[in-house]
């Protein structure tokens, strides 16, 4: 079955500054997506990516998926309190049904 | 729009008890799902729709039963709850259509069994 780690687990960093999390895959993957959960809410879409090599951003989130669909990065750029929650990535290794696997989960904190 | 509604949002059970979760969208979407999340761990699929009156079992679906009469309700029954059961549980729902990927998420019932 589909198995995801997420690196780190937890990250603590001043505003500010910039952050990577990482997520593995141990199959190839159709489809990466990455959700933000804020504490004790439901998830909230990101984004997702598809083809090798994509990379997508929004306002100052941009996610990569590498060449081989494997790995995926997050990068938060001058994080503020806002980004604070769980960083979940998922994998759709459904062809179709978007049945989603779920890694475990970074937990960022962003100190003001 | 409302999106996904799950209620209750808070429940603790006795042992060997039943409960229905009940799970409402209001986006005419096609795909609903349940989930699981225990502390610390990420979110795992107990079933899943694709559409009413077709469901199918995920990740970790013993214990647990769903029904799809209608596009916008997919309740999921615990039929003997254990402790075991003691988890977050999340409905979502999706759109099946070229280029939307997208799952909308309840706010979750959390569940306490004793």
């Amino acid at each position: 079955s589909q198995e995801l780690e997420q690196s780190p687990q937890s990250l603590i960093v001043q505003e500010g500054k910039n952050l990577t999390i990482n997520c593995t895959s141990s199959k190839t993957l159709y489809g990466l997506y990455w959700y933000k959960q804020k504490y004790g809410e439901g998830l909230i879409f990101l984004m997702m990516l598809q083809k090798g090599g994509e990379e997508k951003s929004h306002e100052k989130i941009t996610a990569k998926l590498d060449e081989k669909k494997q790995q995926s990065s997050l990068h938060i750029t001058a994080s503020q309190p806002s980004h604070a929650g769980i960083y979940l990535c998922g994998a759709d290794n459904s062809g179709g049904y978007q049945k989603v696997t779920f890694g475990t989960g970074t937990k960022l904190q962003v100190i003001p | 729009n409302a999106g996904v509604t799950q209620t209750p949002k808070f429940r603790i059970l006795k042992i060997g008890q039943s409960m229905t979760l009940q799970c409402t969208q209001d986006m005419n979407h096609n795909y609903m799902y349940w989930y699981r999340q225990d502390p610390g761990m990420g979110l795992k699929l107990i079933y899943y729709s694709v559409g009413a009156g077709i469901t199918d079992k995920g990740e970790v679906p013993n214990g647990y039963n769903v029904s799809r009469s209608t596009t916008e309700d997919f309740p999921l029954r615990l039929e003997l709850a254990a402790p075991s059961q003691t988890s977050v549980y999340f409905c979502a729902s999706s759109y099946a259509g070229q280029d939307t990927y997208e799952q909308y998420f309840g706010p979750g019932t959390r569940l306490t069994v004793t």
